[in-house]
């Protein structure tokens, strides 16, 4: 079964540096996310991304934050300053063409740590 | 930000027993209601998204029922095996996801 993959599985990176996250949507689907859980807390919406552009992003998602879909296959989550409240799971989904109602496909995440 | 509340957070289950656990969330401007099993060290899986007042879905040993007008959705475990251990997430609407914190469910063998 297609699946979504994220690398890599763990970052760690000093704060102020530029981190980019990776991820390979599953290849017929046309909706993209990235969404982050804080330990211990409920899993928090960044961006959704639809026909090369951003369609809804979350107040968190500030001038720090950028995405792109480089080619054909990668979605990328770009934090250029890292600050230590960055430190999170980030998840990739992908979801099928059609309305919102499609699931969500998820990576398994990427652990960035920010010291 | 849209308030989805889980409850319980955390409950155990016997072997063969069954439980139901909740999801509520705004019951105005529904869009879709979304249920997500996400076993430890694995990404969430999709379970159901319903989007109809009154929906029931239903995946083998595990179903859900949706009530749009009052904001709830319960999900339900028939006689619920080890491998049932997860948490399980609901969230709520369209392009753009609000999750709860999910109900972390432990079957004892």
């Amino acid at each position: 079964e297609p699946e979504v993959t994220q690398t890599p599985s763990h970052q760690v990176t000093q704060m102020g540096q530029e981190v980019i996250l990776r991820c390979v949507p599953i290849s017929n689907h046309l909706y993209f996310y990235w969404y982050r859980q804080i330990l211990g807390q409920k899993v928090e919406f960044l961006v959704s991304f639809y026909n090369n552009e951003i369609s809804e992003k979350s107040e968190i998602f500030d001038d720090q934050f950028s995405v792109e879909r480089p080619d054909g296959s990668n979605f990328t989550l770009k934090i250029r300053s890292t600050k230590l409240e960055d430190s999170a799971m980030y998840f990739c989904a992908s979801s099928e063409p059609g309305t919102g109602n499609s699931p969500l496909h998820f990576g398994n995440g990427t652990r960035l740590t920010v010291t | 930000i849209l308030n989805v509340e889980q409850s319980p957070q955390s409950l155990h289950v016997q072997e063969g027993d069954s439980t139901n656990f909740t999801c509520s969330f705004p019951s105005s401007n529904f869009y879709a209601l979304h249920w997500y099993r996400w076993e430890t060290a694995k990404s969430p899986e999709a379970l159901f998204v319903m989007t109809l007042n009154g929906d029931e879905k239903k995946k083998g040993r595990i179903s859900a029922t949706l009530n749009t007008k009052e904001g709830y959705s319960y999900l339900y475990i028939k006689g619920s095996q080890p491998e049932d251990s997860a948490t399980y997430l609901c969230a709520f609407g369209d392009y753009k996801l609000s999750f709860g914190a999910g109900t972390t469910v432990t079957v004892r063998a």
